[in-house]
C-alpha cells in the first residue's frame, strides 16, 4: 500500500459525458501527479500540482481539468469524453515540489471505460 | 523533449536465473534521474530502483541492479535469482531535475515471465 488513495476504483460511462477521478496524497507529500496508461499511448504524464498550484503540463487535452484543493486531495475531470479515453489514470504523490530524486508513490489508478 | 526506448517487448527467464532488460534514453539535460518501475497483474506501479545520474556508482536494492552507461544513455536493469514474484510489466523511466517539477517519461515496457 503506498499511501496514495484513488476513488472509483472503476468507472463505466458512456461518450459525451463527464466524470471526476479523486486522488487523495501521502500524508505531508504536497505535490500530485496524473498519469493516464492506454493500450495505444502507454504511460503519459498529464499535469502536476504543488501545494494547490499547477506546476507542470503535459499532454492534457482541452477537455480534460484537475486541481489541487486546500486539504491537498486532487481531482481529475474529464468531459465531453469519448472511446479514446478508456484507460487506467493514476495519481501519485512526493513530498518535494521536484526534483526527480523524490520518489512519486502512485496509487492504484481509476479504470475509466467509455462505451 | 526526452524520450525513453525499452527494445524487449517481451522477455522471459526461468526461476533462479538472472536477466537483463534494456533503456535507452535520450536527452540534452545533465542533471535527471533514471527509474524502473514494476507493474504486477494487479496494476500498481512500484519502484524498483533509482539512478541520479551525477553518480557514477551503480544502483542496487537486493537482487536488483543497474547497468549505467552515462554517455550511451544506457541503463539496464539486472535481475538475478529471478522469482515468481517478479513476473510483471518493467516500465523505464526519466525525470529532468528542475526543482520544481519531476515528471516521469516513461518508456514502452518490457513485460517479463518468470517460469519454473
Amino acid at each position: 500500500d503506498s499511501g496514495v488513495t484513488q476513488t472509483p476504483k472503476h468507472l463505466i460511462t458512456a461518450t459525451g459525458q463527464r466524470v471526476t477521478l479523486r486522488c487523495s496524497p501521502r500524508s505531508g507529500d504536497l505535490s500530485v501527479y496524473w498519469y493516464q496508461q492506454s493500450l495505444d499511448q502507454g504511460l503519459q504524464f498529464l499535469i502536476q500540482y504543488y501545494n494547490g498550484e499547477e506546476r507542470a503540463k503535459g499532454n492534457i487535452l482541452e477537455r480534460f481539468s484537475a486541481q489541487q484543493f486546500p486539504d491537498l486531495h486532487s481531482e481529475l475531470n474529464l468531459s465531453s469524453l469519448e472511446l479514446g479515453d478508456s484507460a487506467l489514470y493514476f495519481c501519485a504523490s512526493s513530498s518535494p515540489p521536484g526534483g526527480g530524486a523524490s520518489e512519486q508513490f502512485f496509487g492504484p489508478g481509476t479504470r475509466l471505460t467509455v462505451l | 523533449a526526452q524520450t525513453v526506448t525499452q527494445s524487449q517487448p517481451e522477455m522471459s527467464v526461468q526461476e533462479a536465473e538472472t536477466v537483463t532488460l534494456s533503456c535507452t534514453y535520450d536527452t540534452s539535460e545533465s542533471n535527471y534521474y533514471l527509474f524502473w518501475y514494476k507493474q504486477p497483474p494487479s496494476r500498481q506501479m512500484i519502484l524498483v530502483i533509482r539512478q541520479e545520474a551525477y553518480k557514477q556508482q551503480n544502483a542496487t536494492e537486493n537482487r536488483f541492479s543497474v547497468n549505467f552507461q552515462k554517455a550511451a544513455k544506457s541503463f539496464s536493469l539486472k535481475i538475478s535469482d529471478s522469482q515468481l514474484g517478479d513476473t510483471a510489466m518493467y516500465f523505464c523511466a526519466f525525470a529532468q531535475n528542475t526543482g520544481t517539477a519531476s515528471k516521469l517519461t516513461f518508456g514502452t515496457g518490457t513485460r517479463l515471465q518468470v517460469t519454473l
